[in-house]
């Protein structure tokens, strides 16, 4: 099977500006979580999205949003970009019942200048 | 709250010295799961194993072996004959039993192997 993708891998965008990266899960998985990575935070919760529905929301500001599409794939979008928003977002996928084990992407590096 | 410790920030080891990576937890959930992932330079986190926490049993796969003891809310990952392939940034996590809860992360423990 092949792993979780994510685009773009790499991302500059300035202050202001608004992002959106995406993420494809492993064939026949329908939860799709994301985190941020940050060297201060550490790996940060954002959401989790099941069968199009937003299922767990971490601690972060409205700016931060997402959505999950019938085939599962998922997207984040982050506006009005600062520069503490500089991070590598992870994507993760499981089967979505019970607790099931999260299998990670490659993560999108997002350099905020 | 859930929580996760790991006391170890970096350790550098050289090659084929064993090695222990500490992860304690915090939680009150009865039930719960216990995860360890390697990130090595490239970003990726890779699953390297889960543990409920009704299972005990210690496990060994190739040169890694984890040793869980609910006793001292602890999961300790040990390497054996360590590789600098080896080298990379190992987090514990945790999740609970409601639902499909988020993992809570450990800050890391970045391991160096030297040749």
């Amino acid at each position: 099977k092949a792993g979780v993708t994510q685009t773009p891998r790499y991302l500059i965008k300035t202050r202001g500006q608004q992002v959106t990266l995406s993420c494809s899960p492993i064939s026949g998985h329908r939860s799709v979580s994301w985190y941020q990575q940050t060297p201060g935070q550490g790996l940060q919760f954002l959401f989790e999205y099941f069968s199009e529905t937003q299922r767990n929301k971490g601690n972060f500001p409205g700016r931060f949003s997402g959505r999950q599409f019938s085939n599962s794939r998922s997207e984040m979008n982050v506006s009005t970009l600062e520069l503490g928003d500089s991070a590598l977002y992870l994507c993760a996928s499981s089967a979505g019942l019970a607790q099931e084990t999260q299998y990670f992407g490659p993560g999108t590096r997002l350099l905020v200048l | 709250a859930q929580k996760v410790t790991q006391a170890q920030t970096e350790i550098s080891v050289v090659e084929k010295e064993d090695v222990t990576l500490d992860c304690v937890y915090e939680t009150r959930d009865t039930t719960y799961y216990l995860f360890w992932y390697k990130q090595p330079p490239s970003g990726e986190l890779v699953f390297l194993i889960r543990r409920n926490s009704f299972d005990e049993q210690n496990e060994i796969s190739g040169r890694y072996s984890w040793n869980f003891q609910k006793s001292t809310s602890s999961f300790n990952f040990t390497i054996t004959a360590s590789q600098v392939v080896d080298s990379a940034v190992y987090f514990c996590a945790l999740s609970g039993r409601s639902g499909n809860t988020p993992l809570v992360f450990g800050k890391g423990t970045r391991l160096s192997v030297i040749a």
